[in-house]
């Protein structure tokens, strides 16, 4: 069975601040990493994911993160939020690349001039 | 690459009605397309599996004869919400996987039902 947890229904941090989102996970085989940002009425955009290579995962817009098997989390940061990084963002977890996707409850980031 | 287009982006239609959202995957062949639905300010859930020429697999808990889906081709799956109430009213986002490709979401469909 597979579930995602994110920690933090809502995030908030000044502009040019760190940006922290957390996810933590439960698969029972090596999981399919997923992060995605929601804007307001628009679909999924996938900013990055882990698929068994490197443990640290570049993505869009400056985003990055870094699976760490031993505490089963995937947590992504950005060093320098900007404003336009406001959204709603999804951690989700599947077996591989192409099994259906479980979601994590979601994590609203606010972005504070 | 790796395109999926959601259509209609959102439609109002009266109760006992029913309404179609098709999915379409533009620039690859999804053999399979999945459909999630989003309650305001939760998370995505999925309600069912659709391979081309297959019947759909619902997830537990979503009425197979509620929520019609059709995968008849391998560029479109159609989802149709049969007899609409208010209840049914969400974020309907579906997404594709074929040849290689994956974890490519449409745009979603905002569904009102009045």
């Amino acid at each position: 069975a597979q579930s995602v947890t994110q920690l933090g229904s809502h995030v908030s941090v000044s502009e040019g601040a760190l940006v922290l989102l957390r996810c933590n996970y439960s698969s029972s085989v090596p999981p399919y990493l997923f992060w995605y940002v929601q804007y307001p009425n628009q679909g999924l955009q996938l900013l990055l994911k882990y698929t068994s290579a490197a443990t640290l995962v570049k993505g869009i817009n400056g985003f990055e993160a870094e699976f760490k098997k031993s505490e089963t989390s995937f947590h992504l940061t950005k060093p320098t939020a900007h404003m336009s990084d406001a959204a709603e963002y999804f951690c989700a977890v599947s077996e591989n690349n192409f099994n259906k996707f479980y979601f994590g409850s979601g994590t609203k980031l606010n972005v504070k001039p | 690459g790796a395109v999926v287009s959601q259509h209609p982006s959102w439609v109002i239609c009266k109760s006992g009605t029913s309404v179609k959202i098709e999915c379409r995957s533009l620039d690859f062949q999804a053999t399979t397309m999945f459909w999630y639905r989003q309650f305001p300010k939760q998370s995505l859930m999925l309600m069912a599996t659709s391979n081309e020429g297959s019947k759909a697999t619902y997830e537990q808990g979503v009425e197979k004869d509620k929520f019609l889906i059709n995968h008849a081709s391998l560029t479109l799956s159609t989802l149709t919400v049969t007899s609409a109430h208010p209840e049914d009213s969400s974020f309907y986002i579906c997404s594709a996987s074929g040849q290689g490709l994956a974890y490519t979401f449409g745009s979603g469909t905002r569904l009102t039902v009045v």
